[in-house]
């Protein structure tokens, strides 16, 4: 089993929908939880940084770290066209640099 | 500010050959991360330096992997001899440890396909 995750998807959403992008994760000693987005042929750039569990929302952007359940969200609203990319979510127990990242889910919105 | 940047952008070579590619980090960070990303087995940090010091090479798959770092402006990841199964994209992050480790920035990666 894999320590992270992710359902690969790919996801497809009309323009303007509630996107939902999960990981699950076994090792409770993870701290540390971000999302990256990787657009096709592009280097991942950070979208959101968590630090323990809790909500961090940035514009249209929410990230929700359950730690009890050991699952983390993703949420965008009113879903652009500019949002189709791939999606990795990435954990680490400590603020070493190792990140362990998902497999990626792929997102693409319709206009 | 320039970003990571990576050389070669694509990279195609015969097995046995030796391949090296570069990296120039974010100036100013002092932590550098080198990543292989494949379908079957997504992103993987191969090995990390902090201050020019590899700190952890646990990723690296074998002995024909090394990478060098010889001052806090260029590192090196050179596979030699080449197989087929190290066709993959190679990606190098650079932080700054000394506010967070975690938060990485990206290079645009290097398109490596062995024949």
């Amino acid at each position: 089993q894999k320590e992270v995750e992710q359902d690969p998807g790919p996801l497809s959403v009309p323009e303007g929908a509630i996107v939902s992008l999960n990981c699950t994760y076994s090792n409770s000693a993870f701290q540390y939880f971000m999302w990256y987005r990787q657009y096709s042929r592009k280097g991942p750039e950070l979208l959101m940084y968590t630090y323990s569990s809790g909500n961090k929302e940035d514009g249209r952007f929410t990230a929700q770290v359950d730690k009890s359940s050991k699952y983390i969200s993703l949420f965008i609203r009113d879903s652009q066209p500019s949002d189709s990319a791939t999606y990795l979510c990435a954990m680490s127990p400590s603020n070493t640099g190792k990140l362990i990242f998902g497999q990626g889910t792929t997102l693409q919105v319709k206009p | 500010d320039a970003g990571v940047i990576q050389s070669p952008r694509h990279e195609v070579t015969e097995m046995g050959q030796e391949v090296t590619l570069r990296c120039k980090p974010i100036s100013g960070h002092n932590s550098l991360f080198w990543y292989r990303q494949t379908m079957m087995r997504g992103l993987e940090l191969l090995i990390y330096f902090n201050n020019n010091v590899p700190i952890d090479d646990s990723g690296m798959p074998e002995d024909r992997f090394s990478a060098k770092m010889p001052n806090a402006s260029f590192s090196t990841l050179k596979i030699q001899p080449s197989e087929p199964r190290d066709s993959a994209v190679y990606f190098c992050a650079s932080s700054l440890s000394r506010v967070a480790k975690n938060i990485q920035y990206f290079g645009a990666g290097t398109r490596l396909s062995v024949l």
